[in-house]
């Protein structure tokens, strides 16, 4: 059965350093999208993106985030100038397409800022 | 997207069926009933949605009320493996995002 992949499973950076966290999603899926988990609380929505940009990203996306779809395989997520606070099990997700769809998501991917 | 409310935590034994609530009281016309579960800290897994006739997979069945103001999930016969986090998410028919609250976390105990 096919999933979304991510890598790598645990970062470990430096608090200012920047950081990129990447995803495969499912082959045929169009919709990609980022949520974030900070420990002992809710999943967090991030960030969807369709057809090389952005269709919607909540108030946690700010200029120090930003995504990208380098390749027809990838899609990753930048923290430009990481934060203690941005330490967080990140999930990629992807769909078919954008309603009325099940997301699959990947496995996480844990963030630890020291 | 409306709220939705359920109980944070229940039990179920193993072999029984699991009833998991969720009030959705302020549902729109155009909000599709959405549930995700979580097992431990692995990424969240669609489990089945509905907009208001009742709905059967091969995990679970999704009842919903005829007035759409709340829904059950049946897990037909719990195994220990359904011990998770489930979450009940109000989606509107246009909208990607989904916005996940507290969940229910239930215990499938032997």
């Amino acid at each position: 059965e096919p999933e979304v992949t991510q890598t790598p499973s645990h970062q470990v950076t430096q608090m200012g350093q920047e950081v990129i966290l990447r995803c495969v999603p499912i082959s045929n899926h169009l919709y990609f999208y980022w949520y974030r988990q900070i420990l002992g609380q809710k999943v967090e929505f991030l960030v969807s993106f369709y057809n090389n940009e952005i269709s919607e990203k909540s108030e946690i996306f700010d200029d120090q985030f930003s995504v990208e779809r380098p390749d027809g395989s990838n899609f990753t997520l930048k923290i430009r100038s990481t934060k203690l606070e941005d330490s967080a099990m990140y999930f990629c997700a992807s769909s078919v397409q954008s309603s009325y769809n099940e997301q699959f998501f990947g496995p996480g991917t844990r963030l630890t800022v020291l | 997207d409306a709220k939705t409310t359920q109980p944070p935590s229940m039990d179920c034994a193993e072999g029984r069926a699991a009833n998991l609530p969720c009030n959705h009281s302020t549902i729109s016309g155009n909000e599709y009933v959405y549930w995700y579960r979580q097992i431990h800290s692995q990424g969240p897994q669609y489990i089945i949605h509905g907009l208001k006739n009742n709905e059967t997979n091969e995990m679970a069945s999704l009842i919903i009320t005829e007035d759409r103001k709340s829904s059950t999930l049946i897990l037909p016969h719990a195994t220990l493996r359904d011990t998770a986090v489930y979450y009940c998410i109000a989606v509107k028919a246009a909208g990607n995002k989904l916005t996940f609250g507290g969940g229910t976390r239930v215990l499938v105990k032997p």
